[in-house]
């Protein structure tokens, strides 16, 4: 399998239900990404880890848990969701390191589509 | 800080018409741009790339961009639109010393009509 994978591709959950996304690539990249894409709304960035270690949180409630075991997955823990947490959830990869001047494309999954009740 | 505008949430345009999509961004510093199309059910793929070199940068599937720093502009174009063409398409742009971050504008929704 090549590219980034993301599992489930839908998911609907009850705001006391806990559940978790999983993030896989296979592209050999250090750095790898959580955005939320909701309706008529740009891209938001949640999380970002290089190297297994977060180094972006951008306000994201305590409700988002992310975990980076290794530098191939990445998860999304949900708990006690709200209704406006439904969107498509995106996982992203790309080299890391960060090195300025560099361009670091990132590589997008499919994304799981997540249905708060 | 960065920002970028994409002007038109909806685009029309006939099969075989030109496609022109417009992006326009704000930094300090010199960007990177990025072009990413987004087809329903899907995630993003990116399309093409500025990263400095050549201001005018070929993609994938026809598309190319031209950055012009005097308009701080860099619309997506393609000759002749396919009907496989129908999709969302994001400009996003990226400063230098902190590539790992992409601010995303709000997306262009392209119709290719029969």
């Amino acid at each position: 399998e090549t590219g980034v994978t993301q599992t489930p591709r839908h998911l609907v959950m009850g705001m006391t239900n806990k559940k978790s996304l999983k993030c896989e690539q296979h592209l050999g990249h250090n750095a790898m990404y959580w955005y939320k894409q909701s309706a008529k709304k740009p891209l938001e960035l949640m999380f970002v880890y290089n190297f297994k270690e977060q180094t972006e949180n951008n306000s994201v409630p305590s409700r988002f848990s992310p975990e980076c075991p290794n530098s191939s997955h990445l998860f999304l823990h949900l708990h006690t969701l709200q209704p406006e947490d439904s969107a498509l959830y995106l996982c992203a990869s790309s080299r890391g390191s960060g090195t300025s001047g560099t361009t670091d494309t990132q590589y997008f999954g499919p994304g799981t589509r997540l249905t708060v009740l | 800080a960065q920002s970028v505008t994409q002007l038109g949430s909806h685009v029309s345009v006939s099969e075989g018409a030109l496609v022109l999509l417009r992006c326009n961004y704000s930094s300090s510093v010199p960007p990177y741009l990025f072009w990413y199309v987004q087809y329903p059910n899907q995630g993003l793929q990116l399309l093409l790339k500025y990263t400095s070199a050549a201001t005018l940068v070929k993609g994938i599937n026809g598309f190319e961009a031209e950055f012009k720093k005097s308009e701080t502009s860099f619309h997506l174009t393609k000759p002749s639109a396919h009907m496989s063409d129908a999709a969302e398409y994001f400009c996003a742009v990226s400063v230098s010393g902190s590539a790992r971050q992409l601010t995303f504008g709000s997306g262009t929704q392209l119709t290719v009509l029969p």
